[in-house]
């Protein structure tokens, strides 16, 4: 069974701190790799997309990729309560099939 | 716009009863998706098309079903055989250019009520 995992929090960090997001998969074939924010009751929506090793960066946001060691993260610079939400972890390997993690409850305290 | 259209954004099924959910999009995506997400879980997928007249089981396609007719158009059916199907349901599209996946883009979903 190909797997996704994230720590499920809740994470809370004060306004203004970086809030650091972690997710592991276990399938070395995936590919592709996403951090989508959902608020409560709505639908995901997409942060960030990585394919190689390293960092990178979109504004507030860095996301980061280790392959040898399986592990995604997200770093949220400058935290802000607007942030506060379920961030989603996905990977996708070669075809069109994506599995998602659990989700990590984020709270930034104003 | 281009976009993911579902409706009704609420449904509700009397026991028994066959409910299909609509999802349309106009983002000339290929494969197109289903997923059920229950109170603070993660995505689940029902039901996944890659390409028109094509689909797969996802890891709960179980009491559910899907046709895929026209490439904009990837409707869901909650059939009597699904016993638990409270749940919010979210429909995705996807295009897969120069060989890595991109990110999917969700509709808004349906949350699905017993009555």
């Amino acid at each position: 069974q190909k797997e996704v995992e994230q720590n499920s929090g809740p994470l809370s960090v004060p306004e203004g701190a970086i809030a650091s997001l972690n997710c592991t998969y276990s399938d070395r074939g995936s590919q592709s790799f996403f951090w989508y924010r959902q608020y409560s009751g709505k639908s995901p929506e997409l942060i960030m997309f990585i394919y190689s090793n390293g960092d990178k960066e979109d504004g507030r946001f860095t996301a980061q990729l280790n392959k040898a060691s399986q592990y995604v993260s997200l770093l949220i610079r400058d935290s802000q309560p607007s942030d506060s939400a379920t961030y989603l972890c996905a990977a996708t390997t070669g075809g069109f099939k994506t599995i998602f993690g659990a989700g990590t409850r984020l709270f930034v305290k104003a | 716009d281009g976009g993911i259209t579902q409706s009704p954004k609420y449904l509700f099924r009397k026991e028994g009863q066959n409910v299909t959910l609509s999802c349309e999009q106009n983002l000339n995506h290929d494969a197109m998706y289903w997923y059920r997400q229950d109170p603070g879980q993660g995505l689940r997928l029902i039901y996944y098309s890659q390409i028109v007249n094509d689909f797969q089981k996802g890891d709960i396609a179980e009491g559910y079903s899907v046709s895929r007719e026209k490439k904009e158009s990837f409707p869901l059916t909650v059939t009597s055989a699904q016993k638990n199907p409270t749940a919010f349901y979210l429909c995705a599209s996807s295009s897969k250019p120069g060989g890595y996946n991109q990110p999917q883009h969700f509709g808004d979903g349906t949350r699905l009520s017993i009555l």
